[in-house]
């Protein structure tokens, strides 16, 4: 199984400030012959489901903000909100599909300084 | 977008079967482009993806290796929901357990369940 390793475990950041989260895959999860790299983040506010913010590494599902934006490759990878508004307030995923079974970072807990 | 309703008992005994269903709105089970997942969620083990079930022509299931000799998931096209069974329970199978789609092109999951948390105690 691919091993996700995320850090921070958790940060704490002001309102308007830049938040910065990073994910580092056991294997590439870059498909050479489409040149997609299988890697997504998700939000999870506390007593909900996660939410699927980015995929492909970098392309935004409909209706996020464009302060959250996915970068990376291969097997390295950052999630940043560029200016972190109080309902940014959660705990942030990265997920590997690059194979069976689909794995998860351990999770960064973001919260407001 | 897919909508996901899950029922099922909140509270199993040691030793017996977790039994989960999740009610599938705007999608249906049988397509040809998606699967159907169980993932739970834990302090000791984070998200943890169970495993799914689909169609193509024909039905298949793939499972984690860590549930594989416990768990069934199980299509029902006639109510258009899938179920998980995980048999012979223990206290480390407490958990919040979702299902989820599997996106069509992506592979992500883009529906998730409300959750439902079942803890295993006698």
């Amino acid at each position: 199984d691919i091993v996700m390793t995320q850090s921070p475990d958790s940060l704490a950041v002001s309102l308007g400030e830049r938040a910065t989260i990073n994910c580092k895959s056991s294997q590439s999860v870059l498909f050479r012959s489409s040149n997609k790299n299988y890697l997504a983040w998700y939000q999870q506010q506390p007593g909900q489901p996660p939410k699927l913010l980015i995929y492909w590494a970098s392309t935004r599902e409909s209706g996020v903000p464009d302060r959250f934006s996915g970068s990376g490759s291969g097997t390295d990878f950052t999630l940043t909100i560029s200016s972190l508004q109080a309902e940014d307030v959660a705990i942030y995923y990265c997920q590997q599909y690059y194979n069976t079974p689909p794995t998860f970072g351990g999770g960064t807990k973001v919260e407001i300084k | 977008q897919a909508q996901l309703q899950q029922s099922g008992p909140g509270l199993v005994k040691p030793s017996q079967t977790l039994s989960l269903t999740c009610a599938i709105s705007g999608d249906s089970v049988s397509s040809n482009s998606t699967s159907w997942n169980w993932i739970r969620q834990s302090p000791s083990r984070g998200l943890e993806w169970l495993g799914r079930t689909y169609y193509r022509s024909k039905w298949y299931n793939d499972y984690a290796a860590s549930v594989k000799s416990r768990v069934t998931i199980t299509p029902d096209t006639s109510k258009n929901q899938f179920s998980l069974q995980l048999n012979s329970v223990t206290v480390e199978d407490t958990a919040v357990y979702y299902c989820a789609k599997r996106a069509p092109v992506a592979g992500t999951f883009d529906s998730w369940g409300q959750g439902t948390l079942v803890t295993v105690s006698s």
